[in-house]
């Protein structure tokens, strides 16, 4: 099976702009999340989506956001962007919610100016 | 605050001999752990699980032990090989519930010398 594939891989963008970040998770896998790495504060939660639904969220502003296709395919927003918002953002994806076993993609890196 | 804790930021081990990778968690509510490998321009690759109701997991060169009432876990690489440098994230969540979201520590760097 493919694993968890991530377009684009790497993205600069300056600050006020935003961006699209998205997300195949492995076949048959209907559960994607988002995730932040930063130096600082290493790994940290964004959202979850199951079904096209947001199961879960993290303590981000909302200016990130994401969505989840029929196909399980999830795009992840972030708005008005801030020099902050430099970082790697993984998606990981998992069969369904009774897993706890998450699986990771390579990770988008962007950088703000 | 940080609920999962990884105090080391980094290990240097020799080729062959054990590393241990500690990790303590704060979170009573936890009760199903994971450890990560992660190389530079890569995802984070799942190593190796363990669930509250066990003391140890073991595969192949990986063993996790837990110890439930310390809140405390640890990671052991025997033998360690020099592929195995990279770094290490220890990830906790309440087992299936509806915050079944990982928590993760800040990592560990893992430096195996031939």
């Amino acid at each position: 099976k493919a694993g968890v594939t991530q377009t684009p891989r790497y993205l600069i963008k300056t600050r006020g702009q935003q961006v699209t970040l998205s997300c195949s998770p492995i076949s048959g896998h209907r559960s994607v999340s988002w995730y932040q790495q930063t130096p600082g504060q290493g790994l940290q939660f964004l959202f979850e989506y199951f079904s096209e639904t947001q199961r879960n969220k993290g303590n981000f502003p909302g200016r990130f956001s994401g969505r989840q296709f029929s196909n399980s395919r999830s795009e992840m927003n972030v708005s008005t962007l801030e020099l902050g918002d430099s970082a790697l953002y993984l998606c990981a994806s998992r069969p369904g919610t009774l897993y706890n076993e998450q699986f990771f993609g390579p990770g988008t890196r962007l950088t703000v100016l | 605050d940080q609920q999962v804790k990884q105090n080391s930021p980094s290990l240097s081990v020799q080729e062959g001999r054990i590393s241990i990778l500690n990790c303590d968690y704060t979170n009573s509510m936890f009760d199903y752990f994971l450890w990560y490998k992660k190389y530079p321009a890569e995802g984070p690759t799942f190593l190796i699980s363990i669930s509250s109701i066990k003391d140890k997991n073991e595969d192949g060169r990986f063993t996790v032990f837990l110890n439930k009432s310390a809140k405390h876990l640890s990671l052991h690489i025997v033998p360690s090989q020099p592929g195995d440098s990279a770094v290490y994230f220890c990830a906790a969540t309440q087992d299936t519930g509806a915050n079944s979201k990982l928590t993760f520590g800040k990592g560990i760097t893992l430096s195996v010398r031939p």
